[in-house]
């Protein structure tokens, strides 16, 4: 079974740019959630989708948005970057997301899309 | 939101077990606790989960105390492969809580 796949891998912006990412789950998978990693902060949670519905949403601002696909498929999108948003973006996804029943499911992460803001 | 506390970084030699305890004072009743793994330029990869006691696996074992106020992650005999992050998670029904990773603990393996 094919793992979780980003792309693109590396990305370089400038300040004010957008940028979109995509994130495509395992198959059969619903949820998909997004992180922002960076040395200081550690790994982060941005939002997740299940079922093309946001369902759980971290504490990022606004130009932070993401959307899911019928197929799953996640794009996140981040508007007007700063140098701050240099970071690695992490997918994951899980079979019933993170909400289970009685317990949570595994979450499968992504090899990441590494931004640079310049 | 139960939150936890790990030690930033530990070192071990290769071969020795490796003990990694993670504190999560406020964890709710309905909270399982979870350990992930990543390597660098890697996204984090599951270990291990448990709601009390013990469990095993063939990578590692947890350990979690009657009152589950703290969880140790234990790794037998480890190799410089070994060296990583490692995460400790508490979630609730929710999820909700599975969502802060924290910084976790860099285990350094040393030959």
């Amino acid at each position: 079974k094919a793992g979780v796949t980003q792309t693109p891998r590396y990305l370089i912006k400038t300040r004010g740019q957008q940028v979109t990412l995509s994130c495509s789950p395992i198959s059969g998978h619903r949820s998909v959630s997004w992180y922002q990693q960076t040395p200081g902060q550690g790994l982060q949670f941005l939002f997740e989708y299940f079922s093309e519905t946001q369902r759980n949403k971290g504490n990022f601002p606004g130009r932070f948005s993401g959307r899911q696909f019928s197929n799953s498929r996640s794009e996140m999108n981040v508007s007007t970057l700063e140098l701050g948003d240099s970071a690695l973006y992490l997918c994951a996804s899980s079979l019933l997301g993170l909400a289970g029943a009685g317990s949570y499911n595994e979450q499968f992460f992504g090899p990441g899309t590494r931004l640079t803001v310049l | 939101l139960a939150k936890t506390t790990q030690p930033i970084s530990m070192d071990s030699y290769e071969g020795q077990e490796v003990n990694i305890t993670c504190s999560h004072n406020n964890i709710a009743t309905n909270d399982y606790i979870t350990w992930y793994q990543q390597f660098p330029s890697q996204g984090p990869r599951f270990i291990i989960q448990g709601y009390k006691t013990k469990v095993t696996n063939e990578v590692a074992s947890l350990f979690i105390p009657a009152d589950r106020k703290s969880s140790t992650l234990s790794l037998p005999r480890v190799s410089l492969s070994d060296t990583a992050v490692y995460y400790c998670l508490v979630g609730d029904i929710t999820g909700a809580n599975n969502l802060f990773f924290g910084t976790g603990t860099r285990l350094t393996v040393i030959p």
